[in-house]
């Protein structure tokens, strides 16, 4: 299958400050990519939508102001938090879509704000 | 929107078969998923049914009814290593919303 990597694994943060997590579609074109977020014991809920050269739709609920994302290449879609806060700890996922509608994720960006 | 059931926990014995049912109610539908996800990692894929029938893929199989609205995810000679969560979900439009998921445990 299609391989999308994340970058980084694992980060620590203080609170305030801002993380940004970069997510790549290694062998093949995302026009499309996907970014959750998982609590533990939860299911993956959808945070937004990003189109390559677009600004990206957000779930209901999300602060775009908050978790900003950009989508510059059909390969690469970043994730900012920014003023991050200890709620905002958790398992950040991004999935990309190929042409034929398969979704691939990422393996996960774990999130610590302290 | 979308309604997607699912059993919130299973066991079955290792080499054993297990069935996971999922049933649905969109208004659209683009095909459906079913991912596997194990404890801190992230889900991987597995199937993806855009036509009704089975399709097979080594010791998983996923068959598709959309008259019915109801998937199931089939897993034969059971392993230790496939205790994880499945999750099914449906594509409506764009994006993909999981379900809850189903936490399988293999005893041996």
């Amino acid at each position: 299958g299609a391989v999308v990597s994340q970058h980084p694994s694992r980060v620590i943060c203080k609170s305030g400050t801002s993380v940004k997590i970069e997510c790549r579609s290694l062998d093949f074109q995302a026009t499309t990519m996907f970014w959750y977020r998982q609590f533990p014991k939860q299911s993956l809920m959808l945070m937004a939508t990003s189109n390559e050269g677009s600004k990206a739709t957000y779930e209901q609920g999300v602060e775009k102001d908050k978790f900003l994302i950009n989508h510059a290449s059909l390969t690469l879609s970043t994730l900012t938090v920014t003023s991050a806060h200890p709620e905002d700890s958790s398992f950040y996922i991004c999935s990309a879509r190929t042409t034929n509608r398969e979704q691939y994720f990422g393996p996960g960006t774990r999130l610590t704000v302290t | 929107g979308q309604n997607i059931d699912q059993p919130t926990e299973m066991t079955a014995t290792e080499g054993a078969i297990v069935q996971i049912n999922c049933t649905y109610q969109t208004s659209g539908f683009n095909g459906l998923f079913w991912y596997q996800q194990h404890a801190g990692e992230a889900p991987t894929f597995l199937s993806y049914n855009v036509l009704d029938g089975l399709e097979e893929k080594g010791r998983f199989s996923s068959f598709l009814s959309r008259s019915k609205g109801y998937s199931y995810l089939l897993l034969k000679e059971l392993q230790m290593k496939d205790s994880a969560s499945y999750l099914c979900a449906v594509v409506e439009y764009t994006p993909l919303v999981f379900g809850k998921g189903t936490r399988l445990s293999v005893i041996a």
